[in-house]
């Protein structure tokens, strides 16, 4: 079966910093692969997905992921986060349905 | 294009009480989703649905949950005899087709089980 895992449950950043979330997916096939941003008190939203080519994505807000098959991985990165990116960030694979990590909490102090 | 909507957001129960939460996706979209969302254990897959048909039922518990999508009308989520476990975020996600795609969410149902 397929399962997604976020190792960094919590990652606590000065703004500025750079930000890399990991997320790794266990399926052979073709995947499909998502990273929702959840801000307070809101709904998911989709913040980048990758079906196919280029497997550097870039996303909004200045976000960005690399799909590398061989390590089965899709990292969400930022170069210089800001305090509005404080969120929870999910990880989403889809082959016959889409399933989440336990999402990754991110705060950024100015 | 109204995006997916949820109904009611905020929802109180009492222990043995039903809990009935609505889901109308997005325009054009025949396919739902339904996850549960915990404190510190992210989003939980539940059932995904296509009008009038179950597709994938295997993350909601045997008993007390049931969930349908009919050809007319919002999908629901239908708990039954809550207990105070139950109390957690409901979201519904729709999507234009089943595989492949992402999925757009709604702004979800907190059930509260007192």
């Amino acid at each position: 079966a397929q399962s997604v895992s976020q190792h960094n449950h919590h990652v606590i950043l000065s703004e500025a910093a750079s930000l890399e979330l990991g997320c790794n997916y266990s399926y052979g096939g073709t995947v499909n692969l998502f990273w929702y941003v959840q801000y307070p008190g809101q709904h998911l939203q989709l913040l980048l997905k990758y079906f196919s080519g280029d497997p550097l994505v870039k996303g909004i807000k200045g976000f960005e992921a690399e799909f590398i098959k061989s390590k089965f991985s899709f990292n969400l990165r930022k170069p210089s986060v800001q305090w509005s990116d404080t969120a929870e960030y999910f990880c989403a694979v889809n082959t016959d349905k889409l399933i989440f990590g336990t999402g990754t909490r991110l705060q950024v102090f100015p | 294009n109204a995006g997916v909507m949820q109904n009611p957001r905020h929802l109180v129960r009492r222990r043995g009480q039903e809990a009935r939460l609505r889901c109308s996706p997005m325009k054009g979209h025949s396919h739902v989703y339904w996850y549960r969302q915990l404190p510190e254990e992210g989003l939980k897959f539940m059932v995904y649905l296509q009008k009038e048909n179950i597709i994938d039922e295997s993350g909601m518990p045997k008993e007390r949950f049931s969930a349908e999508f009919p050809k007319e009308g919002p999908s629901i989520l239908r708990i039954q005899q809550v207990v105070r476990g139950d109390s957690a975020a409901y979201f519904c996600a729709s999507s234009p087709e089943g595989q492949g795609t992402g999925a757009y969410f709604g702004p979800g149902t907190r059930l509260t089980v007192t």
